[in-house]
């Protein structure tokens, strides 16, 4: 069974904060790492994706992978209340295989 | 990035009854995915639809309950059958977007549709 574990939270931080996002998963040979935003009434919308043991920016978000420790987590920096929402953490086990999918950590951007 | 509609948005519905949804890619794909995501938890794959051939579903998810059709490389439907207020739900077709160089893969999701069932 392929499983993915984050916080449910929710996870407050104030305007400004760096917000840590954090994800673990089963599958020692998975291939492929993605962070989804989910608005509330709304669906996912991709934010990144990472391959490689490291950092990967883009803008406000720095994905980290560690293979070894079987973790993936996201950083937004400078947080605001427009990325207070639900994210995702999702993993591809292997190639051509189907996306399994973290029960998502809301975050809570204080004012 | 693919851009999918889909309808309808949302819908209720008596217990018993069936309800269609559709989902339309502005591209040609080979995979639509079909979630269902319920109050509160995250996305669970129902099954995954190749035009041309049966869908394959997950464990837990069966063809007589939600049958699903792939007639071309740009369109889906997943059938709710003999719904129960158990299947009240948010519905959520996917395609695989392969990316850019400026753009990372990833899945793109339709809107959802959501369902109640009273």
């Amino acid at each position: 069974q392929k499983e993915v574990e984050q916080n449910s939270g929710p996870l407050s931080v104030p305007e400004g904060a760096i917000a840590s996002l954090n994800c673990t998963y089963s599958d020692r040979g998975s291939q492929s790492f993605f962070w989804y935003r989910q608005y509330s009434g709304k669906s996912p919308e991709l934010i990144m994706s990472i391959y490689s043991n490291g950092d990967k920016e883009d803008g406000r978000f720095t994905a980290q992978l560690n293979k070894a420790s079987q973790y993936v987590s996201l950083l937004i920096r400078d947080s605001q209340p427009s990325d207070s929402a639900t994210y995702l953490c999702a993993v591809n086990p292997w190639y051509g295989q189907n996306f399994v999918f973290g029960p998502g950590t809301r975050l809570s951007v204080l004012p | 990035s693919a851009v999918i509609s889909q309808k309808p948005s949302r819908d209720i519905c008596q217990r018993g009854t069936s309800l269609t949804i559709q989902c339309q890619v502005d591209s040609q794909v080979t995979m639509m995915f079909w979630y269902r995501q319920q109050p509160g938890q995250s996305l669970t794959l129902i099954a995954t639809a190749n035009q041309g051939s049966e869908a394959t579903y997950e464990s837990g998810f069966v063809i007589d309950k939600f049958p699903i059709s792939r007639p071309n490389l740009t369109f889906s439907t997943l059938t709710v059958s003999n719904m129960s207020p158990e299947d009240s739900s948010i519905y959520l077709c996917s395609v695989e977007d392969l990316g850019t160089p400026t753009r990372n893969y990833g899945y793109t999701f339709g809107s959802g549709t959501r369902l109640t069932v009273v």
